[in-house]
């Protein structure tokens, strides 16, 4: 089982649409929880970072985190063609003998149709 | 958010030469830096994490006297893919972790598209 998977996708939903982006991970002691953006050819953009229950907001972005279920995801609400990207969800972990780190899933391809 | 700079932000060598890749926090110190790898459609893979002032945490299967490591100081780390393979081609990416914040939140550079002739 990977530590955080994703749906691949591609997702592709029409302008002004809700996307749904779904997360889960493995590692139950996992307490942050985040959701970066990336465009083709950069790097990650932070969009969303989580670490208790429950919604948060911020402006058309929500994520929302259950940690009994070991879920976490993303709703873009009023989806815009430029909110086509690769949306990676990442865990906060710590491996056996390691350090502190991020571990991405695959990430997930959103197009947003105009 | 906080500023991660990184340079060069693409680079072509011909094989069996050195590349360094430098990453700087801009506004704030960053005690561990991360560096990451990315092929074309696949996630990004964790190669190594770096903390001031020590040796860099390989992660398995990184060769670490094939990339190099230094953090010398709260703001800069750098990369150096040494004796590079047309392999070695890809996206590289370095991430800091801000000093004392809770939450663990990494911000990254640009990236490095390194491509080995």
């Amino acid at each position: 089982q990977k530590e955080v998977e994703q749906n691949s996708g591609p997702l592709s939903v029409p302008e002004g649409a809700i996307a749904s982006l779904n997360c889960t991970y493995s590692d139950r002691v996992s307490q942050s929880f985040f959701w970066y953006r990336q465009y083709s050819g950069k790097s990650p953009e932070l969009i969303m970072s989580i670490y208790s229950n429950g919604d948060k907001e911020d402006g058309r972005f929500t994520a929302q985190l259950n940690k009994a279920s070991q879920y976490v995801s993303l709703l873009i609400r009023d989806s815009q063609p430029s909110d086509s990207a690769t949306y990676l969800c990442a865990v906060n972990r710590r491996p056996s003998g390691s350090a502190r780190q991020l571990t991405f899933g695959s990430g997930t391809q959103l197009t947003v149709l105009p | 958010g906080a500023v991660v700079s990184q340079h060069p932000s693409w680079v072509i060598c011909k094989s069996g030469t050195s590349v360094k890749i430098e990453c700087r926090s801009l506004d704030f110190q960053a005690t561990t830096m991360f560096w990451y790898r990315q092929f074309p459609k696949q996630s990004l893979m964790l190669m190594a994490t770096s903390n001031e002032g020590s040796k860099a945490t390989y992660e398995q299967g990184v060769e670490k006297d094939k990339f190099l490591i230094n953090h010398a100081s709260l703001t800069l780390s750098t990369l150096t893919v040494t004796s590079a393979h047309p392999e070695d081609s890809s996206f590289y990416i370095c991430s800091a972790r801000e000093l004392g914040t809770s939450g663990n939140i990494q911000y990254f550079g640009a990236g490095t598209r390194l491509s080995v002739l």
